[in-house]
């Protein structure tokens, strides 16, 4: 596709379920990005992956929180036991490092814990 | 811990006004990058500005990076309602991985 895409676009769950969310960078982007936005706040980076593996996952906030991205291009984020302060926008963004640091982001996923 | 505030947070006003919104920081940022999103999409890169004082136009947009690359600016002349969503400032961190943003500035311009 043209652009990074997400799915689901909304997710409504609820509490302590397991959720994935889905992440389709652009083609031939290496570096690929997770953020979370909460209501009326910026985004706020969870994890990076430059390949295959997770290059820096300070972001993500416990344990609860994995990301994988196994062939380097499709990654999903994966939320165990989601709490209500889970519910947010959950962003990706893919770059081709080698052309500086525009990250070009997807439309999001919307989360809702119930 | 670099961080960015953005001020205003919201700025409401009519149609033909001029704004200025600013992004600043106590850290130096090899460069700031100005995003804008609309609901239910993601944010979308408007400029980057990599060197102190450097002044960048789109159109009616004026992007300008502080002499000691800690802050920013984004002025917009003679607003229009199809200008109206939400501003961003990032600027990456050291080794390049990832994006600090601020918390945004939401804008409305009515008609």
């Amino acid at each position: 596709g043209a652009g990074v895409s997400q799915t689901p676009s909304n997710k409504v769950t609820e509490k302590g379920k397991y959720v994935e969310l889905r992440c389709d960078p652009i083609s031939g982007h290496t570096a690929l990005y997770w953020y979370r936005q909460s209501l009326g706040q910026g985004p706020e980076f969870l994890i990076y992956f430059q390949g295959t593996g997770a290059a820096d996952d300070s972001g993500l906030p416990n344990d609860r929180f994995f990301a994988v991205r196994p062939e380097g291009s499709v990654s999903t984020l994966k939320i165990q036991r989601t709490e209500r302060g889970d519910s947010a926008v959950y962003l990706c963004a893919s770059s081709y490092e080698l052309e500086g640091p525009e990250q070009f982001f997807g439309p999001g996923t919307r989360l809702t814990v119930l | 811990t670099q961080l960015l505030e953005q001020s205003p947070q919201f700025l409401s006003i009519q149609e033909g006004e001029n704004l200025t919104v600013y992004c600043n920081s106590s850290s130096v940022f090899s460069s700031l990058q100005w995003y804008r999103q609309e609901p239910g999409e993601g944010p979308v890169l408007l400029v980057t500005v990599v060197t102190g004082g450097e002044v960048k136009k789109l159109k009616r947009l004026t992007f300008q990076f502080g002499d000691a690359r800690k802050d920013s600016s984004l002025h917009i002349t003679a607003a229009q309602p199809g200008d109206t969503g939400l501003y961003l400032c990032a600027g990456p961190n050291n080794a390049g991985n990832m994006l600090t943003f601020g918390g945004g500035t939401r804008l409305m311009v009515k008609p």
